[in-house]
């Protein structure tokens, strides 16, 4: 079936630096895409979202891009601090305007060296 | 109301035994979601309610599982005749209406048959 996923499961930047975590999905017929957080212990948290018709959306030192040519989604994370430490998870939603299910891919472990 | 609230946190049972897992909601939020979660991997969809009714069921939800919503605020889910494989951690979401695809995530009920 069709189904969110994601290139690396763990990915080491400094403190400091930018962290750039990617997601190919399979579903052309998503309507948004969400990136989350989820640090231990803890229910995903949500940072952004966008919609299948932008290409680029920017929040606080976060970043999303989306390139339909390729399915492929990315977060950009600028000056990575310690509290960026999680695993962060793209899902999709179909076009329901919200009322969907979301479908998460496998996540990426972020760890930030001192 | 500070966050969607689940209960039990942490769920201990034999195999064979009958689990029921509550979720609170913010109380604003009329859509609610289950999702599980196992290990190293992300949330999967299980059903959503919008009020009292429930609108979709993921081909996940066995006939074991049985979830209700009865006044449209708070959620409960039952699990019968739980097996080893019904470990996981089991999480609920709510959202509102024309506020776009945000879901917000309690922390979850960690389910654990023996």
């Amino acid at each position: 079936g069709e189904s969110v996923g994601l290139h690396l499961p763990t990915l080491s930047v400094q403190e400091g630096d930018n962290s750039i975590i990617n997601c190919a999905y399979s579903n052309s017929a998503s309507d948004y895409f969400i990136w989350y957080k989820q640090e231990s212990g803890k229910g995903p948290q949500f940072i952004i979202d966008i919609r299948s018709n932008m290409d680029k959306r920017q929040g606080q030192r976060v970043t999303v891009l989306l390139n339909k040519t390729v399915k492929h989604l990315s977060l950009q994370i600028a000056a990575t601090q310690p509290g960026d430490s999680a695993v962060y998870f793209c899902a999709e939603s179909g076009a329901g305007g919200g009322a969907d299910g979301l479908t998460f891919g496998k996540g990426t472990h972020l760890i930030i060296q001192p | 109301d500070t966050g969607v609230s689940q209960n039990p946190r942490h769920k201990i049972t034999k195999r064979g035994q009958n689990v029921t897992f509550r979720c609170d909601p913010i109380s604003e939020h009329n859509r609610l979601y289950w999702y599980r979660q196992t290990l190293g991997q992300g949330p999967e969809f299980l059903t959503y309610f919008q009020n009292e009714a429930q609108l979709e069921k993921s081909r996940l939800l066995s006939d074991r599982f049985s979830a209700e919503r009865p006044k449209g605020s708070f959620s409960t889910l039952e699990i019968q005749r739980t097996e080893q494989g019904d470990s996981a951690m089991y999480l609920c979401a709510s959202s509102s209406t024309g506020q776009g695809v945000e879901q917000y995530f309690g922390p979850g009920t960690r389910l654990t048959v023996t």
